[in-house]
């Protein structure tokens, strides 16, 4: 079956310019989880989703980031005034949250570079 | 979550067994280990997790020690596929739903 997708592959923008970073996740998944890569490193967490809101969003790092999920299913994450700092891939991951066991199923990820 | 140390780096023969360990000296009675790997330019991919006993699956095979305190993931016959980045991850179930990531282990499989 189709996987995570994520969309654009790769986003290149200026610095303060506004973004949106679009994932589709399993359907069926309820939980959606955003984290972001920087290079070299592991993926760090940003956000997790339980249906239609925001369960845990202490990965944030500020209030430039925000992200939505309207309906359950895709969910955009949006970054304002964006800083060559936040050049990173963004990966998305969904889980049917069932049991005790939660396996995370990841999208190949957003390349964002700031100009 | 608990945190856990991976050898940053390690090569391996091709066709041979890899084995990939892990120290996870504080985790808790209620935290799983949990294996993903990360091949160059794609998302994370699940491998196999565990509780205390040892598991298998058409992957790997992970290996954990009566303590608990640490772990090791085989890779039986490796294949020049499983170069990739190997994040060992210590979680609690049923709440604190993020996965905290390491820098993990780097393996190259030789030819």
């Amino acid at each position: 079956g189709a996987g995570v997708s994520q969309t654009p592959s790769n986003k290149v923008t200026e610095k303060g310019k506004y973004v949106e970073l679009r994932c589709d996740p399993i359907s069926g998944h309820t939980a959606l989880y955003w984290y972001r890569q920087s290079l070299g490193q592991g993926p760090e967490f940003l956000i997790y989703f339980q249906g239609t809101g925001a369960a845990d969003d202490s990965g944030l790092p500020n209030d430039r980031f925000f992200a939505v999920r309207p309906e359950g299913s895709v969910s955009t994450l949006k970054i304002q005034r964006t800083e060559r700092g936040d050049s990173a891939v963004y990966l998305c991951a969904s889980s049917t949250l069932a049991g005790e066991v939660d396996t995370q199923y990841f999208g190949p990820g957003t390349r964002l570079t700031v100009l | 979550d608990a945190k856990t140390t991976q050898p940053p780096s390690m090569d391996c023969a091709e066709g041979r067994a890899a084995n990939l360990p892990c120290n996870h000296s504080t985790i808790s009675g209620n935290e799983y280990v949990y294996w993903y790997r990360q091949i160059h330019s794609q998302g994370p991919q699940y491998i196999i997790h565990g509780l205390k006993n040892n598991e298998t699956n058409e992957m790997a095979s992970l290996i954990i020690t009566e303590d608990r305190k640490s772990s090791t993931l085989i890779l039986p016959h490796a294949t020049l596929r499983d170069t990739a980045v190997y994040y060992c991850i210590v979680r609690a179930f049923f709440g604190n739903e993020k996965l905290t990531f390491g820098t993990g282990t780097r393996l190259t499989i030789i030819p």
